[in-house]
């Protein structure tokens, strides 16, 4: 079962503006990823943050983790419309050391 | 291309029918994985293996669907004897094996059961 939930469900934003994306989770991880999907492609990585991280920026993304609300959440400034695309949050749980639980994803549109 | 690749992109096939996709993981990866994906959801875990062992079988895959991975190098899905459900985005994911556990993933294996 789906352990991650992102929230919006989707979310269309003009060019330029910022986009944020929530992702809740249920148990103890080691670490929270964010993987970005083109339409009928496969997942790319973004960028992961540790449990014992509180904030990570690579590019124009950040992301905030809060374990004690279980809950992370994904800013991409500036957006562009190569942009468009959905996301996904996933996490490694902590009594696991091979296994993501994948949440059902953010469909982001960037109108031009 | 040193990315994971999955062979065919897309298959379509009669219900009745059985169909075997290939994935080849990066080389030095010793993880795969195996995962069925539908519209608007994200993957499901199928299946895992570390080198040649399969390590992990999704619950909620039938005794339809088989893996394997000789030699720990490509893998083989089968599905036998396909439905009409069993028509998804079947993706393949290596990773190296270290604690951040990053998976990289193929482009998929669209299939259509008619």
């Amino acid at each position: 079962s789906q352990q991650g939930e992102e929230d919006p469900q989707a979310l269309s934003i003009q060019e330029g503006e910022n986009a944020t994306m929530n992702c809740s989770y249920k148990t103890s991880i080691n670490n929270l990823q964010w993987y970005r999907q083109n339409s009928g492609r496969g997942l790319v990585h973004l960028i992961l943050i540790r449990s014992n991280e509180r904030e990570k920026h690579s590019g124009r993304l950040r992301v905030t983790l809060d374990t004690s609300k279980k809950s992370s959440s994904l800013l991409i400034t500036a957006s562009r419309a190569a942009d468009t695309a959905s996301y996904f949050c996933a996490t490694a749980r902590s009594d696991s050391n091979y296994q993501l639980i994948w949440g059902a994803g953010t469909k982001l549109i960037i109108k031009p | 291309d040193t990315g994971v690749s999955q062979d065919p992109r897309h298959k379509i096939t009669k219900r009745g029918q059985n169909v075997t996709f290939r994935c080849d993981p990066i080389s030095e990866h010793n993880r795969l994985y195996w995962y069925r994906q539908t519209l608007g959801q994200g993957p499901e875990f199928l299946t895992y293996f570390q080198n040649e062992a399969q390590l992990e079988k999704s619950r909620l895959l039938s005794d339809r669907f088989s893996a394997e991975r000789p030699k720990g190098s490509f893998s083989t899905l089968e599905i036998q004897r396909t439905e009409q459900g069993d028509s998804a985005m079947y993706l393949c994911a290596s990773s190296s094996g270290t604690s951040k556990n990053i998976q990289y993933f193929g482009a998929g294996t669209r299939l259509s059961v008619l």
